[in-house]
């Protein structure tokens, strides 16, 4: 069983389009979090979730925007895409309020062009 | 936020030990140092984590010392497949701790 899920593996896009990227993990967690790795490897806290609560909100553009419907879930929507956002998109889950060992999904593989 | 840095890139052999050291200055009392490996194309995993002294499991050893203001990772008799980039994180306890990963060390192993 996969403990962390993303769906799409890969997304190619037109600028300007609206995107969502969802993710699911289930380990029990209560805490997931969105990160955005750029081609050098950055890899940058985006959102973190506890409990279906936003708990940090990095600087990040508003056209992106999380939503957790339950715990196991945390998506990513994407409005007017530009060219910078194209990198990929990890989702990860940790338990106990966080700070635990953090288990990423594949990510997602966004490409605007 | 506790900063991290490490090395951005190092080269290896099979079968060689290899030491990759993460700089941490300002950590506060109540964090720890996690260690995470990345393949291409894959999220990162865990690997180790301490809070002081060494900590060993199957896969590798983490050294840190008495002032923990660095620590690091052994990876002892390297394979191939143990080509991937190294994260090191100064982790907390807490929903409300931003956890920062930085860039990461990329090991290439050569035969």
């Amino acid at each position: 069983d996969t403990a962390v899920s993303q769906t799409p593996k890969y997304l190619v896009t037109q600028m300007g389009n609206d995107k969502s990227i969802k993710c699911e993990q289930n380990l029990g967690h209560d805490t997931m979090y969105w990160y955005k790795q750029d081609s050098k490897k950055f890899l940058k806290i985006m959102f973190s979730y506890n409990n279906k609560e936003l708990i940090i909100n990095e600087t990040v553009p508003n056209r992106f925007s999380p939503k957790s419907p339950d715990k196991a879930h945390l998506n990513l929507h994407i409005n007017s895409l530009e060219l910078g956002d194209s990198a990929v998109y990890f989702c990860a889950s940790t338990g106990r309020d966080g700070g635990e060992t953090q288990y990423f999904g594949p990510g997602t593989r966004l490409l605007v062009l | 936020l506790a900063k991290t840095t490490q090395p951005i890139s190092m080269d290896s052999y099979e079968g060689q030990e290899v030491n990759i050291t993460c700089s941490h200055n300002n950590i506060a009392t109540n964090d720890y140092i996690t260690w995470y490996q990345q393949f291409p194309s894959q999220g990162p995993r865990f690997i180790i984590q301490g809070y002081k002294t060494k900590v060993t499991n199957e896969v590798a050893s983490l050294f840190i010392p008495a002032d923990r203001k660095s620590s690091t990772l052994s990876l002892p008799r390297v394979s191939l497949s143990d080509t991937a980039v190294y994260y090191c994180l100064v982790d907390r306890s807490g929903g409300s701790y931003i956890p920062t990963f930085g860039r990461g060390t990329s090991l290439i192993v050569h035969p």
